[in-house]
């Protein structure tokens, strides 16, 4: 099945920087998700994005939904040490039973 | 609590058998879903359910099997036939209106002994 294309990889963070990552599909979504991943646990839904264009702010993680409805962002702003974990986007389609499609994450780490 | 209950959170099977992994969901939910997650990478869909007993293969369904007889659950059966099993296996569901994000369990992470 198709994976969304999630950049970067895996990126360092120092307390108080601002990231950003995104994702591509080359297939349009209704709907763009982000979740966030701790070691051993579920993923656990940030913010849910439903139009085209739509920018929503969940707290210091801002989200867009790409005009093209084939691609969003992620910020988080003034990051802190528990911003650590797996980020993941995942696009949603309901005319395919509204089945996820994920990417294959980001791994935020903290710079040593 | 309102949410989505798995278990075992941890589960080893011995080579040829068949074990059963329990999702329970108590917040009214039609749409389950099975995920499997291979280290360091993304979910991949294993089984998914909109209604009570009715359920469609995704994109990885081959060594699974899955039942719906109840709103509230739906187990995942790895049968032998599955040969890469060792895996982190998530749950989700979704209620309400088309659209509506999924929303996931803890998981059960499974290890061939």
């Amino acid at each position: 099945g198709q994976q969304l294309n999630q950049s970067p990889q895996s990126m360092f963070i120092q307390e108080g920087e601002d990231v950003s990552m995104n994702c591509t599909s080359s297939s349009i979504f209704n709907t763009w998700l982000w979740y966030k991943q701790d070691p051993g646990e579920g993923p656990v839904l940030l913010i849910a994005l439903y139009k085209a264009g739509e920018l929503t702010s969940n707290g210091r993680l801002t989200a867009q939904f790409g005009i093209t409805r084939k691609d969003s962002f992620l910020n988080i702003s003034a990051s802190i040490p528990s911003d650590v974990g797996i980020y993941f986007c995942a696009g949603q389609l309901s005319a395919a039973g509204n089945k996820l499609t994920f990417g294959g994450g980001t791994r935020v780490l903290v710079k040593p | 609590d309102g949410g989505i209950t798995q278990s075992p959170k941890y589960l080893f099977r011995k080579e040829g058998q068949n074990v059963t992994l329990s999702c329970e969901q108590n917040l009214n939910h039609d749409a389950m879903y099975w995920y499997r997650q291979d280290p360091g990478q993304g979910l991949r869909l294993i089984y998914y359910s909109q209604i009570v007993n009715d359920f469609q293969k995704g994109d990885i369904a081959e060594g699974y099997s899955v039942s719906r007889e109840k709103k509230e659950s739906f187990p995942l059966t790895v049968t032998s036939a599955q040969k890469n099993p060792t895996a982190f296996y998530l749950c989700a569901s979704r209620g309400g209106d088309q659209g509506q994000p999924q929303h996931f369990g803890d998981g059960t992470r499974l290890s061939i002994l």
